[in-house]
């Protein structure tokens, strides 16, 4: 079974400046969320969607980040304009309902 | 929003030794998940404790859980190199439809060491 799948892997950016991050979720996992890491910490959660509708954007800053998931698949997150403190690890993870979530190997964002 | 913090920080044992790590919340667990991460990379789904008093093993990895206190503790037996990295706990959150087992809260991590 092919795994949460995500690109780039590896992104600098200058401040100000705008990115975006794919994510390819496991075949028939309805649920997809949306994971900032900062250096040092754990996972918080930025958005969560089922199919393609948003279930939890509450700590998604929405003044400079989005996020669409459409057709209920791939799922594209974007930051615009990027900030210093936005340098972290984007991680994708999909889940069924009622089960763990699976994990892709995440985005490092380096803004400068 | 639900606290987890673990500890120690981080860890650095020799080899063949035991250790233990702690997750402790400040609200109510009703579950917990333990992740481990490569650095730089994504997570990896070590194990689920759903009740109060559930304990799982997996290889040399022991998880349990105790509600009462509200913690969660992971120990490794006779550790090895591959068993370096950080280790998370993550406790479910909830929406309005009731428990959503990959929205997670986690801890900030342990980076455990492990020499040869």
């Amino acid at each position: 079974e092919a795994g949460v799948a995500q690109s780039p892997r590896y992104k600098i950016i200058e401040k100000r400046q705008s990115v975006a991050f794919w994510c390819n979720p496991i075949s028939g996992h309805a649920t997809l969320y949306w994971y900032q890491q900062i250096l040092g910490q754990g996972p918080k959660l930025l958005i969560q969607f089922q199919n393609n509708g948003v279930v939890d954007d509450s700590q998604l800053p929405k003044d400079r980040f989005s996020a669409e998931r459409l057709k209920g698949v791939d799922s594209t997150l974007k930051i615009q304009p990027a900030k210093l403190e936005d340098s972290a690890v984007y991680l994708c993870a999909s889940s069924v309902r009622q089960s763990e979530a699976f994990f892709g190997q995440g985005t490092r964002l380096t803004v400068v | 929003s639900q606290e987890l913090e673990q500890s120690p920080q981080s860890l650095i044992v020799q080899e063949g030794k035991n250790l233990t790590i702690n997750c402790t919340s400040s609200k109510t667990l009703y579950g917990l998940y333990w992740y481990k991460q490569k650095y730089g990379e994504g997570l990896i789904f070590l194990m689920m404790l759903q009740k109060g008093g559930e304990e799982k093993s997996h290889e040399k990895i022991t998880a349990k859980l105790d509600e009462k206190k509200q913690q969660s503790s992971l120990h490794i037996t006779a550790s090895q190199p591959s068993h370096a990295g950080i280790y998370l706990c993550g406790a479910p959150r909830f929406n309005a439809g009731g428990t959503s087992y990959g929205k997670l809260t986690f801890g900030q991590g342990t980076i455990l060491t492990v020499h040869p």
